[in-house]
């Protein structure tokens, strides 16, 4: 399996434009995380689903950001309009329910805002 | 409610020497826990993972890490550190109190000195 896979890897952006960062889970996994590391804050969790459903978005900053998931194979982490304060790295994971909770990472979406 | 507790935001060695990164756990419930390492500019990598099995867990590199109930306690060492171990590690804790949704603690930096 190529394992989770996000794009793009590198985003540069200007304030008050919209990102949207792009995961694609392990085949099979039916939890898939969205994450937010900072210097500042750690590693943050910002929305879980399980089998494509919302399930804990406790962590989503404020309005400005939002994720969907259409289907198993696809996941969407939208910023609009985007911050400075925004400028972080986004890590995906994806897992299978009931294996113990192992997650799989992707190799992460490091986002600047000008 | 689960949590984790990493005891050291930094931790340095010289190459060759044994490595000890700490970590306390809270858990109402039997926990799983797991150990990340992630390399710079690299996504989070499973390490090790205790799921009510053996206490002592073996894990890739050649480390290991033992699940300690009396002391909540699920350290992670290595008996001769390398180079290429410089890298930040996490500790994490899952269970059916959190809806096995992973904590994370904040981190060890991990410094390997020749």
């Amino acid at each position: 399996d190529a394992g989770v896979i996000q794009s793009p890897r590198h985003e540069v952006t200007e304030m008050g434009q919209e990102v949207t960062l792009r995961c694609k889970p392990i085949s099979g996994h039916n939890s898939l995380f969205w994450y937010r590391q900072t210097m500042m804050r750690g590693l943050e969790l910002l929305i879980y689903f399980n089998n494509n459903v919302p399930i804990d978005d406790s962590g989503m900053p404020e309005d400005r950001f939002s994720a969907k998931m259409p289907n198993a194979s696809f996941s969407t982490l939208k910023i609009q309009p985007s911050e400075p304060r925004d400028s972080a790295v986004y890590f995906c994971a994806s897992s299978l329910t009931g294996s113990s909770g192992e997650l799989f990472f992707g190799e992460g979406s490091r986002l600047t805002v000008l | 409610a689960q949590s984790v507790t990493q005891l050291d935001s930094h931790v340095s060695v010289s190459e060759g020497t044994p490595v000890l990164l700490r970590c306390n756990y809270s858990s109402s419930y039997s926990p799983s826990l797991f150990w990340y390492v992630q390399h710079p500019n690299k996504g989070l990598q499973l390490l090790l993972k205790y799921t009510s099995a053996a206490t002592l867990v073996k894990g890739i590199n050649g480390f290991e890490a033992e699940f300690k109930k009396s002391e909540t306690s699920f350290h992670l060492t290595k008996p001769s550190a390398h180079m290429s171990d410089a890298a930040e590690y996490f500790c994490v804790v899952s269970d059916a109190g959190g809806s096995y949704i992973p904590t994370f603690g904040r981190g060890t930096s991990l410094i390997v000195h020749p």
